[in-house]
């Protein structure tokens, strides 16, 4: 069964810390990654995709990819009490193209002021 | 950003009866839609992958006969909860994509909190 896994924390940091979240999966053939937000309540947001190794950096989040270790990482930059929320890691399901997402149980963050 | 919508937000209703979700894409058109859902404190779990105008196509577990689904165009997918019980109270959640490479981004509704008495 193709698994993806988090910490469910919480992680705590302090304001204007660097906050690391990190998730690994099981299926080799996976190609697509992908970083989700979610606020108490309400649905995910995208924050960030990634499909190649290495970095990818947008503002203050950096995505990292490594797939001989099959892990990916979310780092998030001088981080803010409105960053507090679920991080969902979700890996395509399969290697065809349904787009099939397959989710972590999520890092909860608590950034506190 | 694309835009993907649900209605209603939230429903309560008696054990026994039909609820339907609608999920919408309001500025794109969505080739697949997804239908999640969420129980308090865990993970999104996939129910069901939509393609407009062929049946959906269900992931183990999910009774196709309860979890309706229905692709009508390629802005709209609808979810029944046949005869709905308190078991099936959740947070449903659909998204949607407008492209068919798996690197393309689902974009998710607000979803749709079903509370069943």
């Amino acid at each position: 069964q193709k698994e993806v896994e988090q910490n469910s924390g919480p992680l705590s940091v302090p304001e204007g810390a660097i906050a690391s979240l990190n998730c690994t999966y099981s299926d080799r053939v996976s190609q697509s990654f992908f970083w989700y937000r979610q606020y108490s309540g309400k649905s995910p947001e995208l924050i960030m995709s990634i499909y190649s190794n290495g970095d990818k950096e947008d503002g203050r989040f950096t995505a990292q990819l490594n797939k001989a270790s099959q892990y990916v990482s979310l780092l998030i930059r001088d981080s803010q009490p409105s960053d507090s929320a679920t991080y969902l890691c979700a890996v395509n399901g399969d290697s065809g193209n349904t787009g099939k997402l397959i989710f972590g149980q999520g890092t909860t963050l608590q950034v506190k002021p | 950003g694309a835009v993907v919508s649900q209605h209603p937000s939230w429903v309560i209703c008696k054990s026994g009866t039909s609820v339907k979700i609608e999920c919408r894409s309001l500025d794109f058109q969505a080739t697949t839609m997804f239908w999640y859902r969420q129980f308090p404190k865990q993970s999104l779990m996939l129910m069901a992958t939509s393609n407009e105008g062929s049946k959906a196509t269900y992931e183990q577990g999910v009774e196709k006969d309860k979890f309706l689904i229905n692709h009508a165009s390629l802005t709209l997918s609808t979810l029944t909860v046949t005869s709905a019980h308190p078991e099936d109270s959740s947070f449903y959640i659909c998204s949607a994509r407008s492209g068919t490479r798996s690197t393309d981004t689902q974009y998710f509704g607000p979803g749709t909190r079903l509370t069943v008495l």
